[in-house]
This record gives structure tokens, sequence and C-alpha cells, in this order.
């Protein structure tokens, strides 16, 4: 899988849009793009995902740029409970062996939400 | 509501002890997922099984032995040969086939030694 880089920390007013970006320049045509985070002491928690066209839920937006070297992860109105581990993961769709199913976490954002 | 349910919270293993932690999922899904997750670090796969009475080593393998006699359940035990089994264990699950449905996890045992 991809290597992806990320920002070891971030910082965001509650109410405004936490933008969360990752680089992931060395992406193949299969690879998706997947975002989770983890408050402490907790699972993670699956985000969203996509392979290159935008992607909107109820919990964020996914940015991804056309030649899909990198992507952003948008919270549209942070709030407290958003404070996390954000973690940008880049993963094959058809992976077969011992890479089946495999998300190879990197150390993520801390995003920190204050009021 | 669906989701993983892992216990206990948190366990304690004397050395020399085997301990097995419980994963159960409701939520109808082929394949599930351990992982081992260590301070400061990201997630390291010990053994995933796609199907029942299937499974397959992950990276970490070693010390670790798991079952699937049951789609609901993938427990997942650590015996005296794992030297270092203080982690936080995480178990997740997903749709089976191709790779891109995303994995959900439950909220982890925290293993320790006495």
């Amino acid at each position: 899988d991809a290597k992806t880089t990320q920002p070891t920390s971030m910082d965001c007013a509650e109410g405004r849009a936490a933008n969360l970006p990752c680089n992931h320049s060395t992406i193949s045509g299969n690879e998706y793009v997947y975002w989770y985070r983890q408050i402490h002491s907790q699972g993670p928690q699956y985000i969203i995902h996509g392979l290159k066209n935008n992607e909107t839920n109820e919990m964020a937006s996914l940015i991804i740029t056309e030649d899909r070297k990198s992507s952003t992860l948008i919270l549209p109105h942070a709030t407290l409970r958003d404070t996390a581990v954000y973690y940008c993961i880049v993963r094959v769709t058809n992976a077969g062996g011992t890479s089946y199913g495999k998300l190879t976490f990197g150390q993520g954002t801390i995003l920190t939400v204050h009021p | 509501d669906g989701g993983i349910t892992q216990s206990p919270k948190y366990l304690f293993r004397k050395e020399g002890q085997n301990v097995t932690l419980s994963c159960e999922q409701n939520l109808n899904h082929d394949a599930m997922y351990w992982y081992r997750q260590d301070p400061g670090q990201g997630l390291r796969l010990i053994y995933y099984s796609q199907i029942v009475n299937d499974f397959q080593k992950g990276d970490i393998a070693e010390g670790y032995s798991v079952s699937r006699e049951k789609k609901e359940s993938f427990p997942l035990t650590v015996t005296s040969a794992q030297k270092n089994p203080t982690a936080f264990y995480l178990c997740a699950s997903s749709i089976a086939g191709t790779g891109n449905q995303p994995q959900h996890f439950g909220d982890g045992t925290r293993l320790s030694i006495l």
C-alpha cells in the first residue's frame, strides 16, 4: 500500500471547518483513500473513503486532487467531540494473500478542537 | 444497534498464562480481523478471517492463535509464547469481497502483564 504523509498536529476553533491534508504521491490507480479517526482508548472510527471523485457523507467530505496525489478531509463544523487522531490510509481494492484487508495506520494528525 | 463487541475492556495476565479475548459482531460481516496497537504507534495485523472455518496469519501472528467457528465470533488467544503481550487489541469486521469495503472496529481490549 502507498505511504501517506500527514501533519503531526492541527488546531481548529469550535464551529469552524477543519481541513486535514494528506499527501499520497505514490498512490496507484487501484488504491482507495480511507479516513479513520481514533479517540483516546477507543477503536478507530471509519469516516469516509473514495477513489477519485469527491465524496460526502453525514460526517465529512473528502476532496481528492485530480492527480490523486493528495486529499483533504473536511469536517464542516468541528465540535469538541471531533478532537481525535485522524488517519489517512491508502489501500488496494483487490489485495490478495497476506495484504488482504489490512489497514496500515501511520502516525496520523492530532486534531484539537478548542472553544 | 449493530456493532462489534469486545470483552473484557481490561485484562490482566500472569506470566506463562494464555488468555482469550472475545470479539462478537452482529453486522453479518464475513471478514474479521485482529490488530494490535502499541503506545504512539499504528495498528499491526495479527490474524484475519474471510469466512467461517478459515483464517490467515497477518504480519505479527507469532504467539497468537484464533478460531472462526461461527460467523459472528472471532476470539483471539494470546499464548505464553507471546513475549511482549502488553498492548491494546482491536477487532474489526467488514463485508468480504473486493478490498474497498471499510472495516469497522470494536472499542478494544487493553491487556497488561502482572
